[in-house]
């Protein structure tokens, strides 16, 4: 049973606009929030994270909002840009992050000039 | 600036042998962990590290064996390879007590079992 889940598997999106990528999880237990970004052949980079104790954490063109009665968090970009194209992958930890972090399978993003 | 370091990038081996995947960090982490990532998949946690002499058991550890012995490594032994543990596998570190907090993950070892 899949605790964190991305059901966008790609997504498209013209560079200068808003790409916005959504990520759900089921795990009431979960209490803080990672968004990672990951070129082909290279390990996954931490991008933005957010606790459990806010709804909104910026960083930049980056910003994730957490709904945690919906129990959904999005990714927002802003302007989008051609160096954005990757995989992300949202991920969650609870109680202190002692049993690691639970991955969502990913989200290709593809920046169209 | 290292961070952390992963070799081989790439391995085949043959059913049943073993093989010891290597991961070293230059940034005096204490945590320490390894992933797997398979096609269409998530990163699944393998085993983890807490700090030197400690280590645990995560979602996928079955087939898998690791030793802490300094700070600075954290190996990853298969012990007898099986088809099911083709897949790409990360290592990551961390500068916080919580493994939940930002990780720096190493670039990756390509392992196909034939």
């Amino acid at each position: 049973d899949q605790q964190v889940k991305q059901n966008s598997p790609s997504l498209s999106v013209q560079e200068g606009r808003i790409s916005i990528l959504n990520c759900d999880y089921t795990n009431s237990m979960f209490d803080y929030f990672l968004w990672y970004k990951k070129y082909p052949a290279e390990g996954p980079t931490f991008l933005i994270s957010i606790s459990s104790i806010k709804d909104k954490n910026e960083d930049g063109r980056f910003t994730v909002f957490l709904n945690k009665s919906a129990k959904h968090l999005s990714l927002h970009i802003v302007p989008s840009q051609p160096g954005d194209s990757a995989v992300y992958f949202c991920a969650a930890s609870a109680g202190g992050g002692a049993d690691g972090l639970t991955f969502g399978k990913g989200t290709h993003l593809i920046i169209q000039p | 600036n290292a961070g952390v370091t992963q070799t081989p990038k790439f391995q085949v081996l043959k059913t049943g042998q073993s093989m010891t995947l290597q991961c070293a960090q230059d940034m005096n982490h204490e945590y320490m962990s390894w992933y797997r990532q398979d096609p269409g998949m998530g990163l699944r946690l393998i085993h983890y590290s807490v700090g030197a002499g400690i280590t645990d058991q995560g979602e996928v550890p079955n087939g898998y064996n690791v030793s802490r012995s300094t700070t600075e490594d954290f190996p990853l032994r298969l012990l007898s390879a099986a088809p099911s543990q083709t897949s790409v596998y990360f290592c990551a570190s961390n500068f916080n007590e919580a493994l939940s907090t930002e990780a720096f993950f190493g670039q990756g070892t390509r392992l196909t079992v034939v």
